[in-house]
């Protein structure tokens, strides 16, 4: 079966850090691009970040670039979000999501892990 | 507010047809970016609907379609069932932000 298992989420106060994973199985984890999307209570699905198949090239939307880094590890088949300087504006659901393989489409989430900013 | 803007809720009864827009622009769909579909369910992940415009993923049923014209697409439920209650986005590629933008989301309700 093909899914993506998400762990690394909890809370955290303002300014402090914390890496989420995503694993992956029943897929050829280093074939696909990869994308963390989150989800802020009660609102709507916002992209965050994207990594290609071996890793290589990475992007990222304004409100995380600079504090976040993707990742990935193919020994692992995980995928990574490392977060720091975390504000309270960062509290939310975090999604992995793998990239159709022919096209920019998620066809692949994972469960969801929530991240909660808080003192 | 999202570049990709949707209503915020849509309704219908059982067995009626409804439709979701989503208006973009000449940076994103107007520039001939893919516009794909997703449907949420409350506490849920995503769940790909429509990639590519009109295509959908094994599984989804046919009373799914989308379409796309210039800066805008749409989403058509027909036929609708109670289990089609959820959010639904639509996203895209932005080449001015150099972002992948969702729509703001529309609740469907089932009346």
């Amino acid at each position: 079966e093909v899914q993506l298992v998400q762990s690394g989420g909890g809370l955290v106060q303002p300014g402090g850090s914390l890496r989420l994973s995503c694993a992956a199985s029943g897929f050829t984890f280093n074939s696909f691009w990869m994308r963390w999307v989150r989800q802020a209570p009660g609102k709507g699905l916002v992209w965050l970040s994207r990594i290609n198949s071996d890793g290589t090239s990475t992007t990222y939307a304004d409100s995380v670039r600079g504090r976040f880094t993707i990742s990935r590890d193919s020994s692992k088949n995980t995928l990574y979000l490392q977060m720091n300087s975390l504000s309270v504006e960062d509290t939310a659901t975090y999604f992995c999501a793998r990239e159709d393989f022919f096209s920019d489409a998620c066809d692949v989430w994972g469960q969801g892990t929530t991240v909660i900013v808080s003192s | 507010q999202s570049l990709l803007t949707q209503p915020p809720s849509v309704s219908g009864a059982p067995g009626q047809n409804v439709s979701i827009s989503c208006t973009g622009s000449s940076s994103n769909l107007g520039a001939g970016y893919d516009v794909h579909w997703y449907q949420q369910f409350p506490g849920a992940a995503p769940k790909l609907l429509i990639s590519v415009n009109k295509n959908r993923p094994s599984g989804v049923p046919d009373r799914f379609s989308g379409s796309k014209s210039g800066t805008s697409a749409s989403l058509a439920i027909t036929g609708l069932q109670a289990e089609d209650e959820a959010v639904y986005y639509c996203q895209s590629y932005d080449d001015i932000l150099s972002a992948w933008l969702f729509g703001g989301g529309a609740k469907l309700t089932v009346l």
